[in-house]
């Protein structure tokens, strides 16, 4: 079965570049969610979105933007990169309008910031 | 807001033996999901097993199963005969988007 798939897989940038990390839902699934996971952290929610619109917004710096497309990709942008923004970041997507909440997770992007 | 707690940040079992990690919640709804994720050094998350709130019967997946109280919004997940590859961070989740701080599993041998 399909998964989500989120790439780069790896990504360096240095301080004060821009990043963008792609997302890739399973097949009908209608939300998209992100999350940053710093070392030794729990997952801390950024934002998500429902059938291309924003529906939640977590811890997500001014710095950070996202967007779903018409076909369900999702992308976060993040600029003006900080060494604290080194971290996994986790793609997941749910079938919400079924009434279905259960993520499932892509395999995460992780970024270094130098 | 919606917070979940797993007061258990280190959890220890010896293999083949049963370990129960423990989540509380707090939420004004009456309806609602749980979940258990499993995030092993690969860091990958993977679900665990999942309970909807209107349903009293607590769910089971094989080894793993959880006790829900919701009166006490308590979730907690026990698994039995533990394996060496169960040794993972474990997170609970309560609907969406709110993760617990996690409880690292280890499995002695």
């Amino acid at each position: 079965a399909a998964g989500v798939i989120q790439s780069p897989r790896h990504l360096i940038k240095e301080k004060r570049e821009t990043a963008t990390l792609k997302c890739y839902p399973i097949p009908r699934h209608d939300t998209v969610y992100w999350y940053q996971q710093g070392p030794g952290q729990d997952p801390q929610f950024l934002i998500s979105f429902y059938e291309k619109m924003q529906s939640d917004k977590g811890s997500i710096p001014d710095r950070f933007s996202a967007q779903q497309f018409s076909d369900y990709h999702s992308e976060l942008n993040m600029s003006s990169l900080e060494l604290g923004d080194s971290a996994l970041y986790f793609c997941a997507s749910s079938s919400r309008g079924t009434g279905d909440h259960e993520q499932y997770f892509g395999p995460g992007t992780r970024l270094t910031v130098t | 807001a919606q917070t979940v707690t797993q007061s258990q940040p280190e959890m220890s079992v010896q293999e083949a033996e049963t370990v129960t990690l423990s989540c509380t919640y707090d939420t004004s709804e009456s309806d609602y999901y749980l979940f258990w994720y499993k995030q092993p050094p690969s860091r990958q998350m993977i679900l665990v097993i999942r309970q909807e709130a209107y349903k009293q019967q607590n769910a089971t997946e094989n080894r793993f199963s959880v006790n829900f109280q919701k009166a006490a919004k308590s979730f907690s997940l026990k698994i039995s005969d533990s394996q060496l590859g169960d040794a993972a961070m474990y997170f609970c989740a309560y609907n969406d988007m709110r993760f617990g701080a996690g409880t690292r599993l280890t499995v002695k041998p």
